[in-house]
């Protein structure tokens, strides 16, 4: 079985505050992809960023920086000068073979920005 | 990129009616859908996974004769809420799967049932 746990429900901060949020998941699988998900309050899904299991480097593009670390169960998303814009729901989602693939979901983690 | 294209984004409907929720992929055939479920401040819940031209599997609890999935060409699912009721009302969100680690969102459809 595979589960992704967002431990934070909610996060509040400042604009310009650099914020983090957690992801922690569960799988037997040596092979497995690890995503995250922005949902702003007009519901769609936007794709931030995939992860496979045999590629632990982090990633940073603009704002946005991923540390995946595979000893920990890990793949933390960091928000540096956080904008209201960044206001969202966050998910993380892991699939594997174990799994069929088919996406497990954290619980999401609401992000709200303020001015 | 990869586009899938949800109808309608809003629906209101009366208790007692069917609704109807198509997926599109516009520019590449969608071999696999996915279908969630999402309740306010809630997680996307899997509702059914779809392979063009079989039966859906649906997930453990929810009705497969409520809620009907149709996945009958490589470009189109539909999803129908059979005799509506009040509980039924969420966000349903399609997805279709590219690849092992490839997913595209459509836009979702929040249903109201009054």
């Amino acid at each position: 079985a595979q589960k992704v746990t967002q431990a934070q429900t909610e996060i509040s901060v400042v604009e310009k505050e650099d914020v983090t949020l957690d992801c922690v998941y569960e799988t037997r699988d040596t092979t497995y992809y690890l995503f995250w998900y922005k949902q702003p309050p007009s519901g769609e899904l936007v794709f931030l960023i995939r992860r496979n299991s045999f590629d632990e480097q982090n990633e940073i593009s603009g704002r946005y920086s991923w540390n995946f670390q595979k000893s920990t169960s890990s793949f933390n998303f960091t928000i540096t000068a956080s904008q209201v814009v960044d206001s969202a729901v966050y998910f993380c989602a892991l699939t594997s073979s174990g799994g069929s693939y088919i996406p497990t979901f954290g619980r999401g983690t609401s992000l709200i920005v303020h001015p | 990129g990869a586009v899938v294209s949800q109808h309608p984004s809003r629906v209101i409907c009366k208790s007692g009616t069917s609704v109807k929720i198509e997926c599109r992929s516009l520019d590449f055939q969608a071999t696999t859908m996915f279908w969630y479920r999402q309740f306010p401040k809630q997680s996307l819940m899997l509702m059914a996974t779809s392979n063009e031209g079989s039966k859906a599997t649906y997930e453990q609890g929810v009705e497969k004769d409520k809620f009907l999935i149709n996945h009958a060409s490589l470009t189109l699912s539909t999803l129908t809420v059979t005799s509506a009721h009040p509980e039924d009302s969420s966000f349903y969100i399609c997805s279709a799967r590219m690849s092992n680690y490839g997913y595209t969102f459509g836009s979702g459809t929040r249903l109201t049932v009054v």
